[in-house]
């Protein structure tokens, strides 16, 4: 049963450009959630999606940043014009309902240049 | 509003026993969360709690208080590979979404 599954695992992006940060959840969940983590700090929760639904949005900037968890496909964490700012190391996570412990993907690494 | 707080860096020694503190302010109270994560990897979940007491499995065990609002995560017989961040977690009490509320992480380095 393949785990939680990020891609790409690295990406480099200059300022201005648009990061698409893909997240498979492991099979049989349908809740996903989107994180961000910077250097020392602790991991902080971006959104949370159940299929074609964004249920919580709260931790998102509502500018440049979106998500969506298509009927079919992988949940995408779109930022666009990124900044410097936006570097980061950002964690996909997925559990079969609300209630469950959630599993991380190995997340994606944006460096924005 | 949302506080967790666990020390920044801890140091132990191999075969030794560890305790990782984690205290919690949160709005509400769903369950309480630890995660291993090593440099540049993803978290692992390790345990969880909602009602008070310890929690067992293997080397590590959890233990809860939320009338104190108060965590530790006990690691027994260091292993070097036990060298990483333990993350904790607390999910607040809301209707209808359940985003974790994680500290900013204990860096345990284990030494010969």
């Amino acid at each position: 049963n393949a785990g939680v599954m990020q891609n790409p695992r690295h990406l480099v992006r200059r300022r201005g450009q648009e990061a698409r940060l893909r997240c498979s959840p492991m099979k049989g969940h349908s809740h996903v959630y989107w994180y961000r983590q910077l250097p020392e700090e602790g991991l902080k929760f971006m959104v949370y999606l159940q299929k074609e639904n964004i249920i919580d949005e709260s931790g998102m900037p509502k500018e440049r940043f979106s998500a969506e968890f298509p009927k079919e496909g992988p949940s995408i964490l779109r930022i666009q014009q990124v900044v410097r700012g936006d570097s980061a190391a950002y964690f996909c996570a997925s559990s079969p309902g609300r209630f469950y412990e959630q599993y991380f993907g190995p997340g994606t690494r944006l460096t924005v240049t | 509003g949302q506080n967790i707080d666990q020390p920044t860096e801890m140091t132990a020694t191999e075969g030794a026993i560890v305790q990782i503190n984690c205290t919690y302010q949160t709005s509400g109270f769903n369950g309480l969360f630890w995660y291993q994560q090593h440099a540049g990897e993803a978290p692992t979940f390790l345990s969880y709690n909602v009602l008070d007491g310890l929690e067992e499995k293997g080397r590590f065990s959890s233990f809860l208080s939320r009338s104190k609002g108060y965590s530790y995560l006990l690691l027994k017989e260091l292993q070097m590979k036990d060298s990483a961040s333990y993350l904790c977690a607390v999910r607040p009490l809301g209707a209808g979404n359940t985003p974790l509320v994680f500290g900013k992480g204990t860096r345990l380095s284990v030494i010969a």
